[in-house]
C-alpha cells in the first residue's frame, strides 16, 4: 500500500509569490490534516479535513487556505509568501477525525527567498 | 491552551536506556502519544496513551499519568538507528478540534 504521498518534495519561491502543495492520503483514509514545522520546532497544525469539510483550523494567517477533493486528496494553499513561511509543510491522514495513529507524509520543504 | 515541555538533547551510547520526559499543561485531552522523526522526514507514529498506565510495544515503552501531567517514552536497547527527534503529542478535548499540539521535540543522539 502507498503511505501518505505529497508534492512536490522540494519548492523554492520567491517573496509575495503563490504556492500549491499537494497529498494524496492513505486508501481508505477520509481525514487530511496539514502542519507546518520549522526547523527545530514541532510540528504546528494548520488545518484539518474530513470528507471534504474542515474540521479544525490553526491559528495561521487568512493567506493559508486548503481544500479536499472528492477523492480524498487535498491542496493547501499560500499567498503573499513570507520569509517565515520557510518551513518543512507535513501532510498526515487517518480513517476518521481522530489524533492518534495518525500517518505522516515525508513532507514537502519551502524555502522563500 | 497546550503546553508541552521535553528535554531538548539526550545523549547515551548503544544499549542503554533513554527516558524522554513530556510535562504539560493542557485544559483536557484524549490521550499523549509519541512520534519519531528522521533528519526532518516523516514523523512516524509510536505509542499512544488513551489511559494511565504502560504501553509497551517491543524496545519502546510509553506512560501516561493525568493527575501528574506527566508522561514519558523509554527507548530500550538503544540502537544507531534510534538517533532522531521524538515528540510527544496530545488532542485537545475540544468538540470539532481534532488537531494534534506536539511538544518541541527532543534530539536524541546514539553513540557507539
Amino acid at each position: 500500500d502507498a503511505g501518505v504521498t505529497q508534492s512536490p518534495t522540494h519548492l523554492i519561491k520567491t517573496r509575495g509569490q503563490h504556492v500549491t502543495l499537494r497529498c494524496s492520503p492513505i486508501s481508505g483514509h477520509k481525514s487530511v490534516s496539514w502542519y507546518q514545522q520549522v526547523l527545530g520546532q514541532g510540528p504546528q497544525f494548520i488545518f484539518q479535513y474530513y470528507e471534504k469539510e474542515e474540521r479544525g483550523r490553526g491559528n495561521f494567517p487568512d493567506r493559508f487556505s486548503a481544500r479536499q477533493f472528492p477523492n480524498y486528496s487535498s491542496e493547501l494553499n499560500v499567498n503573499a509568501l513570507l520569509l517565515g513561511d520557510s518551513a518543512l509543510y507535513l501532510c498526515a491522514s487517518s480513517r476518521g477525525g481522530g489524533g492518534d495513529g495518525y500517518t505522516f507524509g515525508s513532507g514537502t520543504r519551502l524555502t522563500v527567498v | 491552551g497546550q503546553s508541552l515541555e521535553q528535554p531538548s538533547e539526550v545523549t547515551a551510547v548503544e544499549g542503554a536506556i533513554v527516558q524522554i520526559n513530556c510535562t504539560y499543561q493542557t485544559s483536557g485531552f484524549y490521550g499523549l502519544s509519541w512520534y519519531q522523526q528522521h533528519d526532518g522526514g516523516a514523523p512516524t507514529f509510536l505509542s499512544y496513551n488513551a489511559l494511565d498506565g504502560l504501553e509497551e510495544t517491543g524496545r519502546f515503552s510509553s506512560f501516561l499519568s493525568r493527575s501528574d501531567s506527566y508522561g514519558y517514552l523509554l527507548l530500550q536497547e538503544l540502537q544507531m538507528k534510534d538517533s532522531a527527534s521524538y515528540f510527544c503529542a496530545v488532542r485537545p478535548r475540544r468538540s470539532n478540534d481534532y488537531k494534534l499540539s506536539f511538544g518541541a521535540g527532543t534530539t536524541v543522539t546514539v553513540r557507539a
